[in-house]
């Protein structure tokens, strides 16, 4: 139940295009959701989040879409650029007293010139 | 304002053997997580420290894992004997947690392969 489950697991797009990744959660406790960043040889960085008491939140080219009685989040890269090309993990935070971080298995990325 | 420190960047050892990672948080972090990632996989949360607290430490394999946090700034993972299946990624993140969506930054991770 403390899983996050997230889709798809690669994605190919061309430089311009939307990506799209998919996450779905179970457990209702969950109650901050950010999406990371990973490049190659890095950690994962913070890339945008959201409160479940928000459906949208906006960041540039960077847009979460939430649906909370779906339990269904997702990311949306608009304009998609080569730059983009990484690793991409959702994830569900638990406020345990102390913040818990789930991950999702990852999409990796891949934006064709 | 300097990222997580973290080193060896790079480790080798054959199975039974034991190793360690180093990490330095980010300068006034109170809160300090160690996670484990298996290739293709997302990081998976070890330990989690509060100052030199263990808040966390569910998902820990305490027969071969050990971590500490002296003082409440740095800290050490340990595995002692090392198996095939720990061959991963250790990354270690910091957040100052004075909310609760506060962010955790992450360092570059110790990326360990067992023989």
């Amino acid at each position: 139940q403390q899983q996050v489950k997230q889709s798809p697991q690669s994605l190919i797009v061309q430089k311009g295009g939307i990506s799209i990744i998919n996450c779905a959660y179970e457990n209702t406790a969950f109650d901050y959701f950010p999406w990371y960043q990973q490049f190659p040889g890095k950690g994962p960085a913070l890339l945008i989040a959201i409160r479940p008491d928000v459906s949208e939140k906006k960041e540039g080219r960077f847009t979460i879409s939430f649906n909370k009685s779906a339990k269904q989040f997702s990311l949306h890269i608009m304009d998609s650029q080569p730059g983009d090309s990484a690793t991409y993990f959702c994830a569900a935070t638990l406020n345990t007293g102390f913040q818990k971080l789930v991950f999702g298995t990852g999409t990796r990325l891949l934006v064709s010139p | 304002e300097a990222g997580v420190a973290q080193s060896p960047r790079y480790k080798i050892i054959e199975k039974r053997q034991s190793v360690a990672f180093w990490c330095n948080p980010i300068s006034g972090h109170a809160t300090l997580y160690w996670y484990q990632q298996i290739l293709g996989q997302g990081p998976k949360l070890l330990i989690q420290f509060q100052n030199n607290g263990v808040v966390d430490d569910s998902q820990l394999p305490k027969d071969r894992f050990s971590a500490e946090r002296l003082k409440g700034v740095d800290s050490t993972l340990k595995i002692q004997p090392a198996k095939l299946e720990d061959s991963a990624v250790y990354l270690c993140a910091s957040s100052s947690y004075l909310v609760f969506t506060d962010t955790q930054y992450f360092g570059p991770g110790t990326r360990l392969t067992v023989l």
